[in-house]
């Protein structure tokens, strides 16, 4: 069962260095979203990409955030100089265009 | 802004003791109302969509309801299995249609035997 695959499942991370946030779309699905989950939050939207394109951003961080689907490889979401509220679940979905979107079970990322 | 307020924001039932859950959002044109189960630890497990009022969609003991204002999620004789936190979601009509979604806080469902 080809779902959404992210990884790692938990990141750790001190303040200041840089996570990276993988996701492997589902077979077939070219759209792929980013969302955000702060404790005792909803889910927040924060980029959309198709291949090698963002096609919306509205939601991220100005800085110290971005965000790439190439055209080989998984999406990768890279959060620069973490701070400790970046600590959040960061969640990846996925879709065929106008589709349902499907999640991946997130990366919990902490901030030391 | 597109807004979504899920209620209440928990609820505890019995075994078989039906209730349902509300969504009420405002969006700038609907293109499709998303109702979403998640687990503990795991991402949001897609079950059904809704585009006009007047629809409806069934699974199981579910069944949702959509009108220009709101949403329900109605469950019938729960089991324990349902229980979870249900997100409700909506989609804007913009771009070309595969948008993110507004997704609201949830409501957190448990169901005791």
């Amino acid at each position: 069962n080809a779902g959404v695959m992210q990884n790692p499942r938990h990141l750790v991370r001190r303040r200041g260095q840089e996570a990276r946030l993988r996701c492997s779309p589902m077979k077939g699905h070219s759209h792929v979203y980013w969302y955000r989950q702060l404790p005792e939050e909803g889910l927040k939207f924060m980029v959309y990409l198709q291949k090698e394109n963002i096609i919306d951003e509205s939601g991220m961080p100005k800085e110290r955030f971005s965000a790439e689907f190439p055209k080989e490889g998984p999406s990768i979401l890279r959060i620069q100089q973490v701070v400790r509220g970046d600590s959040a679940a960061y969640f990846c979905a996925s879709s065929s265009g106008n589709q349902p979107q499907h999640f991946g079970d997130g990366t919990r990322l902490s901030i030391l | 802004e597109d807004q979504v307020t899920q209620s209440p924001e928990a609820l505890r039932l019995q075994e078989g003791e039906s209730s349902s859950l509300n969504c009420s959002y405002t969006v700038s044109g609907l293109r499709g109302l998303f109702w979403y189960r998640q687990d503990p630890g795991k991402g949001p497990e897609f079950l059904f969509t809704l585009y006009s009022a007047g629809e409806e969609k069934e699974k199981e003991r579910l069944k949702a309801t959509l009108t220009k204002k709101e949403s329900f999620l109605h469950i019938t004789a729960p089991k324990p299995e349902d229980s979870a936190t249900y997100l409700c979601a909506v989609q804007a009509v913009r771009g070309g249609g595969a948008d993110g979604l507004t997704f609201g806080k949830g409501t957190h469902l448990i169901i005791q035997p």
